[in-house]
């Protein structure tokens, strides 16, 4: 069993819709939580970081970490045509060693 | 890419030539780490650094091997190129236990 699961996509929403993206764990003990975006042929470049649970709001970026439930999803509001990119979602128990998860392929439709 | 240089961008070699992967930096960060990219299985750790000769093997470290003889540089070293090792590689660094920037990433291909 993989240590993070993300649900690949693709994933096609038309410009300005919410965009709800996931991922699931096994490990309890992550309490690091970070979520990246990447272009094609890019390095991924950081968009949120949680520490343990709760919510962390940026702009139209919304991060939620639900240990209990060992799920994390990030929100995006008011889809643009630039967001169309690959997300990963990654955790650590050590904040050094993360294990990311495969990445969801997100389209956004003008 | 915040201050993070990876030499060469792409290389194409032969099953059991030695490659060695550049990752350099000019923002002083204490944390090196090389990552390894395929569909997939998403980013996996190779290796990384907390400090000078101060490193320490990750997820998929067989077959790879690192060294750290100044703050910025790290390097990868492939002793005996395999097929498997095919692969997008990036660099990261950070200065603290959370935000890793990236890379631009080198592409690997094993002939």
């Amino acid at each position: 069993q993989k240590e993070v699961e993300q649900d690949p996509g693709p994933l096609s929403v038309p410009e300005g819709a919410i965009v709800s993206l996931n991922c699931t764990y096994s490990n309890s003990a992550f309490q690091y939580f970070m979520w990246y975006r990447q272009y094609s042929r890019k390095g991924p470049e950081l968009l949120m970081y949680t520490y343990s649970s709760g919510n962390k709001e940026d702009g139209r970026f919304t991060a939620q970490v639900d240990k209990s439930s060992k799920y994390i999803s990030l929100f995006i509001r008011d889809s643009q045509p630039s967001d169309s990119a690959t997300y990963l979602c990654a955790m650590s128990r050590t904040g050094n060693q993360f294990y990311f998860g495969t990445g969801t392929s997100l389209t956004v439709i003008p | 890419d915040a201050g993070i240089t990876q030499s060469p961008r792409h290389k194409v070699t032969e099953t059991g030539t030695p490659v060695t992967l550049r990752c350099h930096q000019t923002e002083n960060h204490r944390y090196m780490y090389w990552y390894r990219q395929d569909p997939g299985h998403g980013l996996r750790l190779i290796h990384y650094s907390y400090g000078v000769k101060d490193t320490d093997k990750g997820e998929v470290s067989d077959g790879y091997s690192v060294s750290r003889s100044k703050t910025e540089d790290f390097l990868l070293t492939l002793e005996s190129a395999t097929s498997s090792q095919t692969s997008v590689y990036f660099c990261a660094i950070s200065d603290s236990y959370n935000e890793q920037f990236f890379g631009p990433g080198t592409r690997l291909t094993v002939l």
